[in-house]
């Protein structure tokens, strides 16, 4: 089946440093990428939706000068963490659609589990 | 407005017990998808059904089942002879059809511990 990468898988970085992470669709074009959150023992909470070569849509309350996304190509989404803070500090998972998926689950990467000292 | 609830935040049993989960949603949308995921320890979200809203039919797979009712907008998950191997997260989630690329909504989950 259709398979997501998500890279890396965990990340330990220094207060005020940037991290990306990268998230690949591996045998199917990706048209639109998601991007969400999960803090302990919390839900996952969607923080952006990215259509290849176009900007992100970012929900309320999450800063899109600080969570920066690019969507440049139909198989790869990157999610910037710039200048984080140890509140920062959660799961971030992406999942990918291909065109025509709407009969289809969306399919997630294995996470990226971010720790901000 | 969408919405997925789990009331059951933990839920703990022994091995050999059966075990429901259950889901209730809320959307204004008449098409639709609904969605059960399994998040291990280690993260990684399990893809375990989809379902759209056309088709109330349960489903049975394995030691799993799942009832989905339309008219109480309930999608409960049960499992059966529940095994240790079973203790997990589980997320119920729901999104939108007709369009590719809907996210989905997650209902805060359910932590299932299975004991021996």
């Amino acid at each position: 089946g259709a398979v997501v990468s998500q890279h890396p898988s965990w990340v330990i970085c220094k207060s005020g440093t940037s991290v990306k992470i990268e998230c690949r669709s591996l045998d199917f074009q990706a048209t639109t990428m998601f991007w969400y959150r999960q803090f302990p023992k919390q839900s996952l909470m969607l923080m952006a939706t990215s259509n290849e070569g176009s900007k992100a849509t970012y929900e309320q309350g999450v800063e899109k000068d600080k969570f920066l996304i690019n969507h440049a190509s139909l198989t790869l989404s990157t999610l910037t963490v710039t200048s984080a803070h140890p509140e920062d500090s959660s799961f971030y998972i992406c999942s990918a659609a291909g065109a025509g998926s709407y009969n289809s689950p969306l399919h997630f990467g294995n996470g990226t589990r971010l720790t901000v000292t | 407005a969408q919405k997925v609830t789990q009331a059951q935040t933990e839920i703990s049993v022994v091995e050999k017990e059966d075990v429901t989960l259950d889901c209730v949603y809320e959307t204004r949308d008449t098409t639709y998808y609904l969605f059960w995921y399994k998040q291990p320890p280690s993260g990684e979200l399990v893809f375990l059904i989809r379902r759209n809203s056309f088709d109330e039919q349960n489903e049975i797979s394995g030691r799993y089942s799942w009832n989905f009712q339309k008219s109480t907008s309930s999608f409960n998950f049960t499992i059966t002879a529940s095994q240790v191997v079973d203790s997990a997260v589980y997320f119920c989630a729901l999104s939108e059809a007709g369009q590719a690329g809907t996210a989905l909504i997650f209902g805060k989950g359910t932590t299932l511990s299975v004991s021996s």
